[in-house]
């Protein structure tokens, strides 16, 4: 069974630096990429960026490129989202997910979310 | 970077009703388009992908059909446990997943 299981829930202050993770299990998990996505209290769905673990391949949403740090440690499953200093506006609960295509030529879709990690920055 | 736009932003049904939503795409995407359900409190799940393509488990009362950049998401007979904030989302590339902005159902 596909699971992806995130770290827990965050309370940080602005300035401080931050390091979530999501592990795979179930699958391949260098066969795959994998990703994250915001959503901040109350509002939509922001797909931020990917990494495909088996060459650490990443890119970055541009709303997103210099704001985090996307990474994976093949060795244990692992990927990480990071920040170097958090502000009050990255208060958010962050999911990652499988971006999979099913055959070439096919789209890419989310087909598995992990239960989300919340992270909260405040003074 | 392409734009996705929903309509409506929420709508109010009976049980047993139709309920439509649609996504615009301000290019033409294919049918590289993707639907996923969020509960509240929950992660958002994979319904529909690309455009028509009903994911495994999913009840048949959902549909999605379109092409290019008008995209119809469809609940043929809303039930109470439908209750959740609808959203497409397209692929164009990697890295390109950009969701529309949802649409919330409720039960009138």
């Amino acid at each position: 069974e596909v699971q992806l299981v995130q770290s827990g829930a965050e309370v940080k202050k602005p300035g401080e630096s931050l390091k979530i993770s999501c592990k795979g299990s179930g699958y391949s998990f260098t066969s795959y990429w994998i990703g994250w996505v915001r959503q901040m209290p109350g509002k939509g769905l922001e797909w931020m960026g990917i990494i495909y673990p088996g060459d650490s391949d990443t890119r970055y949403s541009p709303s997103f490129q210099g704001q985090v740090t996307i990474s994976a440690d093949k060795s244990i499953s692992t990927a990480y989202l990071q920040w170097s200093s958090l502000k009050a506006s990255d208060t958010a609960m962050y999911y990652c997910v499988r971006p999979y295509s099913p055959y070439y030529g096919s789209g890419y879709y989310f087909d598995y979310w992990g239960q989300g990690t919340l992270v909260t920055v405040s003074s | 970077d392409i734009q996705m736009t929903q309509s409506p932003s929420s709508l109010s049904a009976s049980v047993g009703d139709r309920v439509t939503i649609t996504c615009q795409a301000s290019q033409d995407i294919s049918n590289y388009l993707n639907w996923y359900q969020q509960k509240p409190g929950k992660a958002p799940k994979l319904l529909i992908y690309d455009a028509s393509n009903l994911e495994t488990g999913v009840p048949s009362r959902f549909s999605g059909s379109g092409s290019g950049t008008d995209f119809t998401f469809t609940i043929s007979s809303l039930q109470p446990e439908d209750i959740a904030t609808y959203y497409c989302q397209q692929y164009d590339n990697l890295p390109s997943f950009t969701f529309g902005p949802g649409t919330k159902v409720d039960i009138k």
